[in-house]
C-alpha cells in the first residue's frame, strides 16, 4: 500500500530535550516536505527536498532541522524544542515537480513541549 | 484533526443536501488550485485540482468553480453524506524556481447531520 509513514504519531517533551520525528515513504517520491498545523492557521511549510541531499527553508524553518540521506526517509529534528512547537506536524510527499499540488500526507505526530 | 476544526468556520448542512465551501487566494500568478479533505485523526487527502485556465472541473459527487476575477475558489459536494464530514483545505500551487510552492488556506469544517 502507497504511504507516507510517521513516527511517534503522539510524543510528550519537556523544553530542551532533542528529538526526530520520522517519515518515511514508499512511493519513489523525490520530493518530500514537512508541515506544521495549528488551530485556525491551516498548514505552514517547515522544511521541504526536492531529492536526495537537497533540502530547502519553507515559510516557518526557525527551531527546525532536516536531512535527506536517502530517497524515502525524511526526518524533522527538533535541537532544542521550546513550548512554541507544540503542534500536529505532517511529513508529506509529492510524486514529481513541478506538479498540480497532489501531495501524499502522513497521519500526523501530535507534539506537546512542556 | 478534531482541535484543529475548533476554531475554523463550520459550515452545517443536512444529509442529501448539497454544500459550498468557499476559499479565497491571494495569488494571481497561482498555476493550479487544490482542495484536500482531513478527517479527525488522519493527515490531509487530496480531492481534486483545476488549473488556473479553467473555471469549472467536475469530479465524482465534486465540482470546483475557479474565479479569477475575484480571486476565488469553490467546492461543491452533491448529496452530502456523513462521511463528508470534515475539515476541507483549498490550497494554491504556483510554480516558482523549478519547484512547487503551496499556499493552504486555514480551512472550512463540514458538518453534516442525519
Amino acid at each position: 500500500e502507497a504511504q507516507v509513514t510517521q513516527n511517534p504519531r503522539y510524543l510528550i517533551t519537556v523544553t530542551g530535550k532533542k528529538l526526530t520525528v520520522t517519515c518515511s515513504q514508499n512511493m519513489n517520491h523525490e520530493y518530500m516536505s514537512w508541515y506544521r498545523q495549528d488551530p485556525g492557521l491551516g498548514l505552514r511549510q517547515i522544511y521541504y527536498s526536492m531529492n536526495v541531499e537537497v533540502t530547502d527553508k519553507g515559510d516557518v524553518p526557525e527551531g527546525y532541522k532536516v536531512s535527506r540521506k536517502e530517497k524515502r526517509n525524511f526526518p524533522l529534528i527538533l535541537e532544542s524544542p521550546s513550548p512554541n512547537q507544540t503542534s500536529l506536524y505532517f511529513c508529506a510527499s509529492m510524486g514529481w515537480v513541478p506538479n498540480t499540488g497532489e501531495l501524499f500526507f502522513g497521519e500526523g505526530s501530535r507534539l506537546t513541549v512542556l | 484533526g478534531e482541535s484543529v476544526g475548533l476554531h475554523l468556520p463550520t459550515l452545517s448542512v443536512q444529509e442529501g443536501d448539497n454544500s459550498i465551501i468557499n476559499c479565497a487566494y491571494s495569488n494571481s500568478a497561482s498555476d493550479y488550485f487544490i482542495w484536500y479533505k482531513q478527517e479527525s485523526g488522519k493527515g490531509p487527502q487530496f480531492i481534486i485540482d483545476i488549473r488556473s485556465n479553467m473555471d469549472k472541473r467536475q469530479g465524482q459527487r465534486v465540482t470546483v468553480l475557479l474565479n479569477k476575477t475575484v480571486k476565488h475558489l469553490s467546492l461543491q459536494i452533491a448529496a452530502t453524506q456523513p462521511g463528508d464530514s470534515a475539515v476541507y483545505f483549498c490550497a494554491e500551487n504556483l510554480f516558482s524556481g523549478g519547484y512547487n510552492k503551496l499556499i493552504f488556506g486555514a480551512g472550512t469544517r463540514l458538518a453534516v447531520h442525519p
